[in-house]
């Protein structure tokens, strides 16, 4: 059964990057697609981009757009994503999700997240 | 980006009542649409796919219906262990993913 595993809780000054992993455990990523999802305290889910190996290019929601950067590494069944310019609003738990992918005559695309990481809390301070 | 409006946004019901959820697209997702539930200070779990493919291990308690910008979200007779916040989220291949505002169920 695969596990994600995440990386530490992280303190941030504002202006700066957090870099954040998600290592697979008893699996790997290579058929299936990655997630990053965060939520902010009391808040409810937003995806912030993905990316699915087959076809090399991460996606990303518009409003992260320039902001954030989410790659892996195969090798080392190991999801990234990095968030830069944080702002005191960026404060909050950041998921990964392994999911499945839709293969239609368009392409691949993001189905569904069955195998989520225990999440990284993200605190950005002065 | 598509919009997903869900509702109620909390609810109240007691065990062994049925629990409805809705979810509505801004524009037709066919049946692109998945049903998460998060316990607190836990990762979200996948319990439908497809709008209404139970998830192997689910209970069949929950299910999930509808097509094109209407969804329910149905718990059949709500359990003790049903407290949490259930989310929607549409996969529409042309469309960025996006999910709905959550819905909170507690026991009355």
């Amino acid at each position: 059964q695969v596990q994600l595993v995440q990386s530490g809780a992280e303190v941030k000054k504002p202006g700066s990057s957090v870099k954040v992993s998600c290592k697979a455990s008893g699996g790997t990523f290579s058929s299936y697609a990655i997630s990053w999802v965060r939520q902010a305290p009391g808040q409810g889910l937003e995806w912030m981009g993905g990316i699915i190996p087959i076809s090399g290019t991460p996606k990303y929601a518009q409003k992260f757009q320039g902001r954030v950067t989410i790659s892996t590494d195969e090798s080392t069944s190991a999801a990234y994503m990095e968030l830069s310019s944080l702002r005191f609003d960026d404060s909050a738990v950041y998921y990964c999700a392994r999911g499945g992918i839709m293969t239609t005559v368009n392409g691949a695309f993001f189905y569904y997240m069955d195998v989520w990481g225990e999440g990284t809390t993200v605190t950005v301070s002065s | 980006d598509i919009q997903m409006t869900q509702s109620p946004s909390s609810l109240s019901a007691s065990v062994g009542d049925r629990v409805t959820i809705t979810c509505q697209a801004s524009q037709d997702i066919s049946y692109y649409l998945n049903w998460y539930q998060q316990k607190p200070g836990k990762a979200p779990k996948l319990l439908i796919f497809d709008a209404s493919s139970l998830k192997t291990g689910v209970p069949s308690r929950f299910s999930g219906s509808g097509s094109g910008t209407d969804f329910t979200f149905t718990i059949i007779s709500l359990q003790p262990e049903d407290v949490a916040t259930y989310y929607c989220q549409q996969f529409h291949t042309l469309h960025p993913v996006t999910f709905g505002g959550g819905t909170r169920v507690e026991i009355k």
